[in-house]
């Protein structure tokens, strides 16, 4: 398995409070995604980064922001949690992204509830 | 963007049935089609994948998958399951720069 962490693994909040989910990895690989994954709608992208301080926005990126200030943590915030946030969240890692040869590989997730 | 369906959502057999999960995708030009498998209560980890070449790709735990480009199909196989691959299954195509773009998955449930 790649070598990616996430922090915390659970968390109970309330709505309107921020929340920020943690991933980091050890395979020095530059490229960093988020997803949320629901039932019914597979994985979804929010957020992505190419590298350091160098991000962009997914399909599903409304209340959510991310930071990516060393090549191995990429943080994503929820800046005021609704129930709709509710979900699975996971982050995965490529070394290369193009047309032709990435793979990505995801990390334990986290799993987070509103309140 | 590209878009992947899997027909099946929920999916039940008994030990040593065979399988076939479904997969389309929307994209006409080169793609790269992949099957991830998810345990319980755990990440997603890469079953298989194809990027260009023989087009039946085998992969781990014996399943194996066909790339038929004029179907816009990657279809998922297993000769014989077992309790244990019971798990949910994803396809996915590379959308870059977007990540992947994965199908809703496939819910396997196996019989002992």
């Amino acid at each position: 398995d790649a070598g990616i962490t996430q922090s915390p693994r659970h968390k109970v909040t309330e709505t309107g409070t921020p929340v920020t989910l943690r991933c980091h990895q050890t395979e020095n690989h530059r490229y960093m995604y988020w997803y949320r994954q629901d039932p019914g709608h597979g994985l979804r992208l929010i957020h992505y980064s190419y590298g350091v301080k160098d991000t962009d926005k997914g399909e599903v990126s409304d209340g959510y922001s991310v930071s990516r200030s060393k090549t191995e943590d990429f943080l994503l915030t929820l800046e005021s949690a609704t129930s709709s946030q509710t979900s699975v969240y996971f982050c995965a890692i490529s070394e290369s992204a193009g047309a032709t040869q990435e793979t990505q590989y995801f990390g334990p997730g986290t799993r987070l509830l509103v309140l | 963007a590209q878009s992947v369906s899997q027909h099946n959502h929920h999916v039940i057999l008994s030990e040593a049935a065979s399988l076939e999960l479904g997969c389309n995708y929307s994209y006409g030009g080169t793609v790269n089609l992949f099957w991830y498998v998810q345990y319980p209560g755990q990440h997603l980890q890469l079953l298989l994948k194809y990027f260009s070449g023989d087009p039946l790709v085998k992969g781990i735990k014996g399943f194996e998958a066909e790339f038929i480009k004029s179907k816009f199909s990657f279809n998922l196989r297993k000769p014989s399951v077992q309790w244990s691959d019971t798990a949910e299954y994803f396809c996915a195509v590379n959308d870059h720069p977007l990540g992947m773009r994965f199908g809703a998955g496939t819910r396997l449930t196996v019989k002992p």
